[in-house]
Order: structure tokens, then C-alpha cells, then sequence
């Protein structure tokens, strides 16, 4: 069965802290991989990763990913108050298009 | 580009009454739409596949004849739950492909739809 794993569950930090979140995953048709932040309302899109080795930056957060390992790391650097949400992996699966979510990391940042 | 909205955005009714969610994909065209349920701290669970003019793909566990799929056009998706409970409560996003755009592989979500069945 398809499996998206997310560590830590949750995470407390203070602004201006690095996090680095993880996501494993055992999906058997591998197209892409996919990181959501969350707050109130629907996921609202932060990447997409297709190749390994590559990093996709924006801005203070950046992702990687490693096919050979099957992870990716989501990475905030000088975290803010308003980083403060559910980060969400997911892997899209190249047969469907399907997307199997992973049980989400949430992140608190205090001021 | 690639806006999806779903209507309503929230709703509260009787048990025993039947709900109907719709999600448009506004300025593309979408054949497949997927609806997603996302319980309080829970990650969202994939509920169905909906495609253009055809039958809906649920996924195992989700009873089909509870939560009606239709998708009678490329913009536009409806999920009726059937019969609603208290446990049906939750929060309900949708999302849909971009046949022809540039995230060819890209879902779009919608902003969600949150049922509370009283």
C-alpha cells in the first residue's frame, strides 16, 4: 500500500529558528512530490520536486528531494511568526494523478 | 490563473438532510476533479476521482452511494452527501488538473468547504 510519512508531527520553535521538516515516502508509481502549507483554509502550493539532487528555493523556504532514498526535507530558515501552519507532503502518482497526502507536520513559531 | 472556488463555504443542517458541495475550476478546464475530506488535525484523505462524463472512482472505504459524484462539465463538480450525520462533519476541499496548462500535473484546491451536521 502507498505510504507518505511525515516527521515530526509537530514542531515548536522561536522566530528567527531553522526547521527542517521530512517526508518519506513508499509509493510504487512515482511522478512528483508535492509541499503545502496549510492555515486556515486549503493547502496553498509552496513546491513541486520531480528530479533528485535539484533544490527548489523560495524565498526562506527551500526542498529537495532524494528518489534513491525516497525523502524529501522542506527547509525554513530565520522562521517568522506567520510560518506558523500545517505543512503537508504529498506524492502524486503517475498513473492516476492521485495525490496521497502525508499526516502533515504542524508548526508553531513563537514571537 | 487556475482558480478554483467551491460553493458554500460552509454549512450547517439536520441530520437526516442531504448537502450539495460545488466546486468550479473558473478560469480552466478541468475533466478530473478529486474531492478530499480533512478531519480536525488529520491530513486530507482522498475520497473520489471525479471525471467529465463519467462515473466517479472512490476510493476504498467511501461509500458511493453517500457521497454522490457528479461532473457534468469540464468546470464543474458537485459532491451531495447523502442523508448526512454528525460523523459526515468535516471539512471538504476539492481540486482539479489543468488539462491544458502549464502545471499539466498540477492539482488546484479549492478553499474548502466546511459541513457541520448538528
Amino acid at each position: 500500500e502507498d505510504k507518505v510519512v511525515q516527521s515530526p508531527l509537530s514542531l515548536v520553535v522561536h522566530e528567527g529558528d531553522t526547521v527542517t521538516l521530512n517526508c518519506s515516502y513508499e509509493v510504487t508509481n512515482f511522478r512528483s512530490l508535492l509541499w503545502y502549507k496549510q492555515e486556515k483554509k486549503a493547502p496553498t502550493f509552496l513546491f513541486m520536486l520531480t528530479s533528485s539532487g535539484i533544490e527548489k528555493k523560495s524565498g526562506r523556504l527551500s526542498s529537495i528531494l532524494d528518489k534513491k532514498e525516497l525523502f524529501s526535507i522542506l527547509n525554513i530558515t530565520a522562521t517568522q511568526t506567520g510560518d506558523s501552519a500545517i505543512y503537508l507532503c504529498a506524492v502524486q502518482d503517475s498513473g492516476t494523478y492521485k495525490y496521497i497526502f502525508g499526516t502533515g507536520t504542524r508548526l508553531k513559531v513563537l514571537a | 490563473g487556475a482558480v478554483v472556488s467551491q460553493h458554500p463555504s460552509w454549512v450547517i443542517c439536520k441530520s437526516g438532510t442531504s448537502v450539495k458541495i460545488e466546486c468550479r475550476s473558473l478560469d480552466f478546464q478541468a475533466t478530473t476533479m478529486f474531492w478530499y475530506r480533512q478531519f480536525p488535525k488529520q491530513s486530507l484523505m482522498l475520497m473520489a476521482t471525479s471525471n467529465e462524463g463519467s462515473k466517479a472512482t472512490y476510493e476504498q472505504g467511501v461509500e458511493k452511494d453517500k457521497f454522490l459524484i457528479n461532473h457534468a462539465s469540464l468546470t464543474l463538480s458537485t459532491l451531495t452527501v447523502t442523508s448526512a450525520h454528525p460523523e459526515d462533519s468535516s471539512f471538504y476541499i476539492c481540486s482539479a488538473r489543468d488539462l491544458l496548462g502549464q502545471g499539466y500535473n498540477e492539482q488546484f484546491f479549492g478553499p474548502g468547504t466546511r459541513l457541520t451536521v448538528l
